[in-house]
């Protein structure tokens, strides 16, 4: 299996633009979360789905962020208009059951907004 | 509300020495307890998980933790640390596996291993 897949690992841009973060979870999981990792405030989940349906997005930080999942195999997570606080390490994760099951980590975007 | 404590952000041990990275945890019911690793520019990787059997868990790579009801915890132990267990180590816990529940973080412990 090939894991979750992450795209692109490194993100380089200028404040004020449009952000697309993307990802594949594994195949036949059926939960999806999103994560941001910074110095000041660890690891915090942002947005989950099950059955590409959102379940809680209460850890979105505001309105420029928003996150999809179109179909099972495929999720975004957008930032529009980035802003240089947003500058962190982003991960996908998936699970097959959501809840306690075991959440598989993609590699991360470490994304830099200037 | 869940949450999750690791006692110290930054532990230090000298190769062959035991670690011993500690985590309590709040929770209203019997949890789901995990530990995971994340290597320098990686994502996290599960170390091991405990679900309501066995109270001691063994994992990956040596590690083992003890589940203790009376005491809130779930302590993350190895024996003889290795140069290569330098990392970052997370404890999180879920109340429930169902559909709907989250994992819940802890802020993490840096685990450094001197020669």
């Amino acid at each position: 299996d090939a894991g979750v897949i992450q795209s692109p690992r490194h993100e380089v841009t200028e404040m004020g633009q449009e952000v697309t973060l993307r990802c594949k979870p594994i195949s036949g999981h059926n939960s999806l979360f999103w994560y941001r990792q910074t110095m000041m405030r660890g690891l915090e989940l942002l947005i989950y789905f099950n059955n590409n349906v959102p379940i809680d997005d209460s850890g979105m930080p505001e309105d420029r962020f928003s996150a999809k999942m179109p179909n099972a195999s495929f999720s975004t997570l957008k930032i529009q208009p980035s802003e240089p606080r947003d500058s962190a390490v982003y991960f996908c994760a998936s699970s097959s059951t959501g809840g306690g099951d075991t959440q598989y980590f993609g590699p991360g975007t470490r994304l830099t907004v200037l | 509300a869940q949450s999750v404590t690791q006692l110290g952000s930054h532990v230090s041990v000298s190769e062959g020495a035991l670690v011993l990275l500690r985590c309590n945890y709040s929770s209203s019911v019997p949890p789901y307890l995990f530990w995971y690793v994340q290597y320098p520019n990686q994502g996290l990787q599960l170390l091991l998980k405990y679900t309501s059997a066995a109270t001691l868990v063994k994992g990956i790579n040596g590690f083992e933790a003890e589940f203790k009801k009376s005491e809130t915890s779930f302590h993350l132990t190895k024996p003889s640390a290795h140069m290569s267990d330098a990392a970052e180590y997370f404890c999180a816990v879920s109340e429930s596996q169902q559909a709907g529940t989250a994992l819940i973080f802890g802020k993490g412990t840096t685990l450094s291993v001197s020669s």
